[in-house]
């Protein structure tokens, strides 16, 4: 059974970088997975980030896309986050997740979340 | 971007009740929405895929229906458990999620 753990710092400051990794065990990101971030907070509810598969292809969500990069270590089976000049709107707990290829697309495994806060 | 508009906000209802939850998306998504249940402090659950897909060990009790823009959660015989927060997501474009239904305890 796949499982999914995020870590990473809790705290960032203003104007900041927000970094996380999302380590996979009982699949390989190499698989015909996509593997994705997705965000919670009281204030936008869940909102998807961005996602990456094996083949190279990375997709954003547009309302983040100048801010974000994703990226995959297939040697230690893990991928990643970076989000840079954070704000105290980035506050949330960010999740890692699997997605299926076939249609319809959904989100069958997720970490168990992180939260980070942005504050000085 | 397609919005996710849930309803009702919050619900409440007993041991034993049915009930239905609601959620329309603003262009039409086929049936390319899913249904999660998420409990404090824990990852959304995938329950229901597809529209109408039970995704497996989700019990018997859960089903979805719909197509186009407007579906339907329904819960039979509600049990303790089932008390939790449930979202859609549609899977047709950029993913987005519905803002939740809170299924409180009467």
């Amino acid at each position: 059974q796949v499982q999914l753990q995020e870590s990473g710092p809790g705290l960032v400051k203003p104007s900041g970088t927000l970094s996380l990794t999302c380590a996979v065990s009982g699949d390989s990101i190499s698989s015909h997975y996509w593997w994705n971030w997705v965000r919670q907070s009281p204030r936008k509810g869940l909102e998807w980030i961005g996602e990456i598969h094996h083949s190279g292809s990375i997709n954003y969500n547009p309302s983040l896309k100048s801010r974000v990069t994703i990226l995959a270590d297939k040697s230690r089976n893990q991928f990643s986050l970076k989000l840079t000049s954070v704000t105290a709107a980035d506050t949330a707990v960010y999740f890692c997740a699997r997605k299926g290829v076939e249609a319809p697309c959904r989100f069958d495994s997720w970490g168990q979340g992180t939260l980070v806060t942005v504050s000085s | 971007d397609i919005q996710m508009t849930q309803s009702p906000s919050s619900l409440s209802a007993s041991v034993g009740d049915r009930v239905t939850i609601t959620c329309r998306a603003s262009r039409s998504i086929s049936t390319s929405l899913n249904w999660y249940q998420q409990k404090p402090g824990k990852a959304p659950n995938l329950l229901i895929y597809g529209a109408s897909s039970l995704q497996g060990g989700v019990p018997s009790r859960f089903s979805g229906s719909g197509s186009g823009t407007d579906f339907t959660l329904t819960i039979n015989s509600l049990q303790p458990e089932d008390f939790a927060t449930y979202y859609c997501q549609q899977g047709d474009s950029t993913p987005s999620f519905g803002q939740g239904t809170k299924l409180e305890i009467k």
